[in-house]
């Protein structure tokens, strides 16, 4: 059975940094697009980041420049470097595992989330 | 960007048939995915590439794609479909992954 397991939440105050982890078991992430979607309180959800299986990084224009994800092939392992963090990026973050080809793309599988809180 | 553009809320009796539409400029040449988010749930995969089932999702759940409007249909919904539901694009050549704002679906 395929799962993701998120990590590295919690409570930092503005300006600070996180890095928010996802474990997977039963695939072996350098051979799937994973990607980072995240839900601020109340709201709905909002693509945040994608790495492709050969490594190449993709951002929302909201995060560009202060997230960076990452991949740890020993670990099975992929990475949300966050900086500079702001109010704005409180939310509920998921990990997901994502069908992509040539003419979609979709998440077929998703964590159970890290909430990550910025506050003073 | 590309916009989708979702009814907050959509209301339903038990045994009715829901409609959950997703609008979006010409979306109907772009393949359609759907989410079912319970409260305090990840979301869940109902339906890709505009009609397409994953394995496990009951067959109440089916969707269209045309024009300008993509839409989940639920047919004799029951108390447990209660839930927010997203749609989802992805632009492969832009990398651009966008979601609706998401339907609240109430079982009356």
């Amino acid at each position: 059975e395929v799962q993701v397991v998120e990590s590295g939440g919690g409570v930092i105050q503005p300006g600070g940094s996180l890095r928010l982890s996802c474990g997977a078991s039963g695939l072996t992430v350098r051979n799937h697009y994973m990607s980072w979607v995240r839900q601020a309180p109340g709201k709905g959800l909002e693509w945040v980041s994608v790495i492709y299986k050969d490594g190449r990084e993709k951002y929302a224009d909201s995060v560009k420049g202060r997230f960076t994800i990452s991949r740890d092939n020993s670990k099975n392992t992929v990475h949300l470097q966050m900086k500079s963090l702001r109010a704005e990026d409180t939310a509920m973050y998921y990990c997901g595992v994502v069908h992509y080809d040539v003419l979609l793309g979709y998440f077929d599988c998703w964590g159970q989330g890290a909430l990550v809180t910025v506050s003073s | 960007s590309y916009v989708l553009t979702q009814p907050p809320s959509v209301s339903v009796a038990p045994g009715e048939t829901a409609t959950i539409t997703c609008g979006g400029d010409d979306i109907g040449s772009i393949s359609v995915h759907w989410y079912q988010q319970r409260p305090g749930q990840a979301p869940v995969l109902v339906v890709y590439d505009d009609t397409d089932r994953p394995s496990g999702i009951p067959e109440r759940f089916s969707g269209s794609n045309s024009g300008n409007t993509a839409t989940l249909t639920i047919s004799r919904v029951e108390a447990g479909d209660e839930a927010d539901y997203y749609c989802q694009v992805w632009f492969t050549n832009s990398v651009q992954c966008v979601f609706g704002g998401g339907t609240k679906l109430a079982v009356l």
